[in-house]
């Protein structure tokens, strides 16, 4: 399968605690992107980090990228309940794009 | 404004009968994309146009035919529904096509149950 394969499938933390989330995947890509979806809603864009950068910051959001092990993993800092959501991966290989299986995230207040 | 919306935002149906459902960006993106989303929440990506042409097309039923009467609309028509179209369907937009950094517009789905 070409899709993401993310791990955990589900995480569940406190308030305040750091949520990381890895996705591992099988084919070359260009860049790697990572959304986040509310329950019953879209999906909204987070965070994109080429194939040729390892490491990418935007705000509580920290993305890295390892090429030769083909994974990437999501960091985010200091949960808020807020950030209650899945959290997909996106695989952009220059013809297609190919989406994680998602990661449910529950962050208890 | 919203940058991606879609009409219904539910569908209920019985089985046999056919359906569509609209989807319209007003970004200004080149590219759209209709994707279907499972129960246990896998999202496959089902076709893609650009500049009112089809790009992708995966392995879809032909029961399932998209439109695009032009680059801001796409359309998902589908025949003959059966059990198994149970699912949401999201509509997508971007400013380029494959291969571009890129990222994906979604709009707020449409669940579609089939009866």
């Amino acid at each position: 399968s070409q899709q993401g394969e993310e791990d955990p499938q589900a995480l569940s933390i406190q308030e305040g605690e750091n949520a990381t989330m890895n996705c591992s995947y099988k084919t070359s890509i260009n860049n790697l992107q990572w959304y986040r979806q509310n329950s019953g809603r879209g999906l909204v864009h987070l965070i994109l980090i080429r194939s040729n950068e390892r490491e990418k910051h935007s705000g509580r959001l920290r993305v890295t990228l390892d090429t030769s092990k083909k994974s990437s993993s999501l960091l985010i800092t200091a949960s808020r309940a807020a950030d209650t959501a899945s959290y997909f991966c996106a695989l952009n290989t220059g013809n297609q794009f190919y989406f994680g299986t998602g990661t449910s995230l529950t962050v208890i207040p | 404004d919203t940058a991606v919306s879609q009409t219904p935002k539910y569908l209920v149906t019985q089985m046999g009968n056919d359906k569509s459902i609209k989807c319209e960006q007003n970004l200004g993106h080149d590219t759209m994309y209709w994707y279907k989303q499972d129960s246990k929440k896998f999202l496959k990506i089902m076709f893609s146009y650009n500049n009112k042409e089809l790009i992708i097309n995966e392995t879809v039923p032909n029961r399932f035919s998209p439109k695009s009467p032009d680059k801001a609309h796409l359309n998902l028509h589908i025949n003959s529904l059966e059990l198994g179209d149970s699912a949401v369907y999201f509509c997508a937009s971007s400013h380029g096509i494959r291969g571009s950094t890129d990222t994906q517009y979604f709009g707020p789905g449409t669940r579609l149950t089939v009866l």
